[in-house]
């Protein structure tokens, strides 16, 4: 079955730039999205069809896919944006998540 | 602005049958996939499945020997059924909208998740 790896955890300082990457086989073939979820809330797409983002969701949240790699990149964090953050794919018309990172900001 | 909420008993014994309904208000659950998501205490998120409002499902291969979902569009509801249901299926379940535009698929919105526990 196809897999999505993200690194457990990243801390950024408040004002910089965190990258958040997803892993997989011809990764870059696929479309990816991200998912926000804070504790006590539903999930919240921030990004889709690898680089966009739905109404609502502010410009410091950016994607990029290509080769094996998707990343999620958030510049100007704030201390809000801490969350837990999921990248998503389908495969053989079977949505797979990441494992999900955690991000700090400290 | 279409919401999702989900519905069902929270307690399910071992071996029995967890059921739970969404139900879709501010839209028509027409024209879109709908999804069941899980994610047990502590641990990531695991697509159970998905049925669009015809009725055609797709389910996560790990799971697809005890799930069915359904649909209803006359009440715009949607339904999962999971069997069979061990310690393992103890988990907060969400249900979301399927979109899909130039072969992307994306989850959007989601229900406010359903804490269901699988104990005696």
């Amino acid at each position: 079955s196809y897999e999505l790896t993200q690194p457990p955890s990243v801390s950024v300082s408040p004002g910089q730039t965190a990258s958040i990457t997803c892993s997989g086989d011809k990764l870059g073939n696929k479309y990816v999205c991200w998912y926000q979820h804070k504790p006590g809330q539903s999930p919240v797409l921030v990004i889709y069809e690898d680089t966009k983002r739905p109404s609502g969701i502010p410009e410091r949240f950016s994607g990029s896919n290509s080769g094996n790699t998707a990343t999620l990149t958030i510049s100007g964090t704030q201390a809000m944006d801490e969350a837990d953050y999921y990248c998503q794919a389908w495969d053989s018309s079977t949505a797979v998540f990441g494992g999900g990172t955690k991000l700090t900001v400290l | 602005q279409v919401q999702l909420q989900e519905s069902g008993p929270g307690l399910v014994k071992p071996s029995e049958t967890l059921s739970l309904t969404c139900t879709v208000s501010g839209g028509s659950i027409r024209s879109y996939s709908w999804s069941w998501i899980r994610q047990p205490a502590g641990k990531g998120l695991e697509w159970i499945g998905r049925i669009s409002s015809s009725g055609s499902t797709n389910y996560n291969p790990s799971l697809k020997s005890r799930v069915t979902m359904s649909v209803d569009t006359s009440k715009n509801q949607f339904s999962l059924k999971l069997s069979s249901v061990t310690a393992a299926d103890t988990a907060v379940y969400y249900c979301a909208r399927g979109q899909a535009a130039g072969g992307a698929n994306w989850f959007d919105p989601w229900g406010q998740g359903s804490l269901v526990t699988v104990s005696s």
